[in-house]
């Protein structure tokens, strides 16, 4: 069955250290990957998104996320956190030849000044 | 500014009532979602609908209804037999050809009083 898990139910960083959002994938094909973000109250926004080709993606907002087809996993960088990105982050599993997606539990992010 | 409307923002409803959700979109995309998202769940899909006058359950489909008579709507109806209404409540819709990512409302946070 296909799943999606994101093991970091919250994470707390400084504004300025680097970030990392872990996702990881169970799919039998290569899958579309998705990472969106959610501020309090509100729909989801897009970031970034990976069909195929290049393994590393650029996104809005500074954020990037590499494609590692060994490990199953779509994780999230930022180089350096802003307190604006405090949000929850969903990671996103479309699947080929459907309509559906499949979306992570999320990571909600807390940024410290 | 093409994008999907979704009202009213907040709705409170009385046990044992039926209430309807709007969600209206000008993009021309002919798949509409509606997820439901409860903390700590991620959004799980309720209906979408590929096309104009068809949809398909998604996973927790029970105790939900939806029609789709014109592209650009895609409402909700929650009915009393939906027996833990409360949430908040997503719209989304993509294009159908070549791979897309989904495009969401603002959300619909519903309260059983």
């Amino acid at each position: 069955a296909q799943s999606v898990t994101q093991p970091d139910i919250h994470i707390t960083v400084s504004e300025g250290a680097s970030l990392e959002l872990r996702c990881n994938y169970s799919y039998g094909a290569t899958p579309y990957l998705f990472w969106y973000v959610q501020s309090p109250g509100q729909g989801l926004q897009l970031l970034l998104k990976y069909f195929s080709g290049d393994t590393l993606v650029q996104g809005i907002k500074g954020f990037e996320a590499e494609f590692k087809r060994s490990q199953s996993s779509f994780n999230l960088r930022k180089p350096s956190v802003h307190w604006s990105d405090a949000a929850e982050y969903f990671c996103a599993v479309g699947a080929r030849g459907t309509y559906k997606y499949i979306f992570g539990t999320g990571t909600r992010l807390k940024v410290l000044a | 500014d093409g994008g999907i409307t979704q009202s009213p923002k907040y709705l409170f409803r009385k046990e044992g009532q039926n209430v309807t959700l709007s969600c209206e979109q000008n993009l021309n995309h002919d798949a509409m979602y509606w997820y439901r998202q409860d903390p700590g769940q991620g959004l799980r899909l309720i209906y979408y609908s590929q096309i104009v006058n068809d949809f398909q359950k998604g996973d927790i489909a029970e105790g939900y209804s939806v029609s789709r008579e014109k592209k650009e709507s895609f409402p909700l109806t929650v009915t009393s037999a939906q027996k833990n209404p409360t949430a908040f409540y997503l719209c989304a819709s993509r294009v159908t050809a070549g791979v897309t990512e989904a495009f969401f409302g603002q959300g619909t946070r519903l309260t059983v009083v």
